[in-house]
C-alpha cells in the first residue's frame, strides 16, 4: 500500500517563481527521498533526508521534515522550464523498502 | 556509462504470452528491484532481490517471478501476461538495500 502521499497532484507555476511540493507519510521511517521523473523516462534521485534530520538544502531545493507530523516538503526556487517535470516522495520503512507517493505534476510557464 | 540498462524500451504482447523484462546493472549493487508505474498510482514494487542468489516479493507480486543468479542481472518474467498487467515497468538498484536508488529508463508494457 502506498505510504506517501504527494499534495498538490498538480502544479502550474510562471518561470522565476517557487514550487512547493507536500508529502504525507504514515509510519515511521528511516528517511524520506525525493525523486524527479521527466516525461516518458526513469526517475532521478534529488535529495534525502533522514529521520533526524529537519531541513537540507541542494542547489535550488530545498527538503523539509517534520516527523512529529510525518510531513515534508520540497520547495524548488527560481524554477525554471526545466523543472517540468513530475516530483514523487518515497519513505524508506524500517525494513529499507521504498514506499512511493502517486507524485506531483509540475509544469512551469514560460 | 554506469547505470541500468532495460529491454525492450516498449513491447505489444498478446494476452497470454510468455515475457521476460531484462535489467542489467554495472554499479555492482547489491539490491535491485522491479517497480511498475500506473497513471496515479505512483510506483508499485513487484520484486527485490537484496542480494545476487536472493529474491522476495513486493507489494503486487501475483502474476510476475524474478531470478538473480549474478550480481548484475535481475530479470522480470511474466509467465502468462493478461491486460492488467500493462503499464511501465522499471529497474532499479541501490548500493546496500537502502539510501538512494537509481532506475533504468523502463520498458513499456502493452497487454492486448
Amino acid at each position: 500500500s502506498q505510504q506517501g502521499e504527494e499534495d498538490p497532484q498538480a502544479l502550474s507555476i510562471q518561470e522565476g517563481e517557487n514550487a512547493t511540493m507536500n508529502c504525507s507519510y504514515k509510519t515511521s521511517i528511516n528517511n524520506l527521498q525525493w525523486y524527479r521523473q521527466n516525461s516518458g523516462r526513469g526517475l532521478v534521485h534529488l535529495i534525502l533526508i533522514r529521520s533526524n534530520e529537519r531541513e537540507k538544502h541542494s542547489g535550488r531545493l530545498r527538503v523539509t521534515l517534520d516527523t512529529s507530523k510525518k510531513s515534508s516538503s520540497l520547495l524548488i526556487t527560481a524554477s525554471r522550464a526545466a523543472d517540468t517535470a513530475s516530483y514523487f516522495c518515497a519513505t524508506e520503512d524500517s525494513n529499507y523498502q521504498l514506499i512511493w507517493g502517486a507524485g506531483t505534476k509540475l509544469i512551469i510557464k514560460p | 556509462i554506469a547505470g541500468i540498462t532495460q529491454a525492450p524500451t516498449s513491447q505489444i504482447l498478446a494476452a497470454g504470452r510468455r515475457m521476460t523484462l531484462r535489467c542489467t546493472q554495472d554499479m555492482r549493487h547489491n539490491a535491485m528491484y522491479w517497480y511498475r508505474q500506473d497513471l496515479g498510482l505512483g510506483l508499485r514494487l513487484i520484486h527485490y532481490s537484496n542480494t545476487a542468489g536472493t529474491t522476495g516479493k513486493g507489494e503486487v507480486p501475483d502474476g510476475y517471478s524474478v531470478s538473480r543468479a549474478n550480481t548484475d542481472d535481475f530479470p522480470l518474467t511474466l509467465a502468462s501476461a493478461v491486460p492488467s498487467q500493462t503499464s511501465v515497468y522499471f529497474c532499479a538498484s541501490s548500493r546496500e538495500g537502502r539510501g538512494e536508488a537509481f532506475f533504468g529508463q523502463g520498458t513499456r508494457l502493452t497487454v492486448v
